[in-house]
């Protein structure tokens, strides 16, 4: 695809449960970012990626939180033990030289 | 990491010129300042950025002090479509690492 596509769109989890978000990012795009944006908030950093390593993940709020790029290319956002405070938009957006960031459209994660 | 303040919130009367400020008093010598805006349920798109100088594109004018502490975003001809939240951002580079920090945005409406 043309932009940074992320799925699912919207997930709704019970508290406890173990949720993944998906960033496939542009192609060629070697840096990948993760960012949390909760209602009527600005989007939060949670890590980045240049290629496969996580070269920053400073933003993480817990252990609960991990990402993983195997291939340099796909990106997983993984949640465990959710919790009600996690439901937020998280945003995913990848650059290929050090500029403009391009954006996903988010995946809504609601968390009962 | 600099950190940006901005209004909360402005009104703009359609087809005249938006000006959003910001104030970045903490940043760098190579720290650029970049400008997204995010309409509602989207993912932030990129506008315009710049170091020193003022720059154009076809969306913005950015016009960057000298002493670099504050810049203004012109939307030249506002509409109602420019409706949106707009985020002004210093991109930082630490530790090996280039980060894009939002901080809460300001809120233009456009108003017919």
């Amino acid at each position: 695809g043309a932009g940074v596509s992320q799925t699912p769109s919207n997930k709704v989890t019970e508290k406890g449960k173990y949720v993944e978000l998906r960033c496939d990012p542009i192609s060629g795009h070697t840096a990948l970012y993760w960012y949390r944006q909760s209602l009527g908030q600005g989007p939060e950093f949670l890590i980045y990626f240049q290629g496969t390593g996580a070269a920053d993940d400073s933003g993480l709020p817990n252990d609960r939180f991990f990402a993983v790029r195997p291939e340099g290319s796909v990106s997983t956002l993984k949640i465990q033990r959710t919790e009600r405070g996690d439901s937020a938009v998280y945003l995913c957006a990848s650059r290929l030289t050090p500029g403009e960031l391009f954006f996903g459209e988010g995946s809504r994660l609601t968390v009962l | 990491d600099a950190k940006t303040t901005q209004p909360t919130s402005m009104d703009c009367a359609e087809g005249r010129a938006a000006n959003l400020p910001c104030n970045h008093s903490t940043i760098s010598g190579n720290e650029y300042v970049y400008w997204y805006r995010q309409i509602h349920s989207q993912g932030p798109q990129y506008i315009i950025h710049g170091l020193k100088n003022n720059e154009t594109n076809e969306m913005a004018s950015l016009i960057i002090t000298e002493d670099r502490k504050s810049s203004t975003l012109i939307l030249p001809h506002a509409t109602l479509r420019d409706t949106a939240v707009y985020y002004c951002i210093v991109r930082a580079f630490t530790s090996g690492t280039y980060k894009y920090i939002f901080g809460t945005g300001t809120r233009l409406k456009v108003l017919a």
